[in-house]
């Protein structure tokens, strides 16, 4: 089975540009993370989503930084404009989730990573 | 507030030693998970085990063992006789009772030198 994927696993780009990353999570799972990995920060939940729906983007940096998950099977994390500061490894995602199934614990299986240069 | 400290950034070991990695975490919910992560020089994050809080056995599972104590609020991670291979940054890491939103520590680099 398939793990989570992403492309592209590698971006350069200068700044100002726009700049989108995508995920395609496990099938069957219905929770979508996207997190960011620095050097300065570590690592930081950008945002998650539960069947589809966005649940909380309070990690998300700024107005710049936008995502969506149109259905199950795939996420975007879009940057625009892009800066120098977002050069970071951008990593999903996905792990199954059943509200009030107690202990809820599933663990979440991550994707290879998109490194995001910005020059 | 929730966090989980690692406080130790890097350490280096000889092949075949034991080498315990650090994790202390803060939560006031009752009903928490924690769980740590490899990440190789290679980039990926590898699950490795997962705690709920209302279990404290130790586990073993190979080389690998981990301690959990709610007393200390440390979920410790141990590897006997430590190979090569073992190098990365392993991460510990806290979900709470909601929809398993994982709060990472910072992680220790761990380096373990034939």
């Amino acid at each position: 089975d398939a793990g989570v994927i992403q492309s592209p696993r590698h971006e350069v780009t200068e700044m100002g540009q726009e700049v989108t990353l995508r995920c395609k999570p496990i099938s069957g799972h219905n929770s979508l993370f996207w997190y960011r990995q620095t050097m300065m920060r570590g690592l930081e939940l950008l945002i998650y989503f539960n069947n589809n729906v966005p649940i909380d983007d309070s990690g998300m940096p700024e107005d710049r930084f936008s995502a969506k998950m149109p259905n199950a099977s795939f996420s975007t994390l879009k940057i625009q404009p892009s800066e120098p500061r977002d050069s970071a490894v951008y990593f999903c995602a996905s792990s199954w989730y059943k509200r009030g199934l107690a202990p809820s614990y599933n663990e979440q299986f991550f994707g290879p990573g998109t490194r995001l240069t910005v020059l | 507030a929730q966090k989980v400290t690692q406080a130790q950034t890097e350490i280096s070991v000889v092949e075949k030693e034991d080498v315990t990695l650090d994790c202390v975490y803060e939560t006031r919910d009752t009903t928490y998970y924690l769980f740590w992560y490899k990440q190789p020089p290679s980039g990926e994050l590898v699950f490795l085990i997962r705690r709920n809080s209302f279990d404290e056995q130790n586990e073993i599972s190979g080389r690998y063992s981990w301690n959990f104590q709610k007393s200390t609020s440390s979920f410790n991670f141990t590897i006997t006789a430590s190979q090569v291979v073992d190098s990365a940054v392993y991460f510990c890491a806290l979900s709470l009772g909601g929809y398993n939103k994982l709060i990472f520590g910072a992680g220790t680099r761990l380096a373990v030198h034939p």
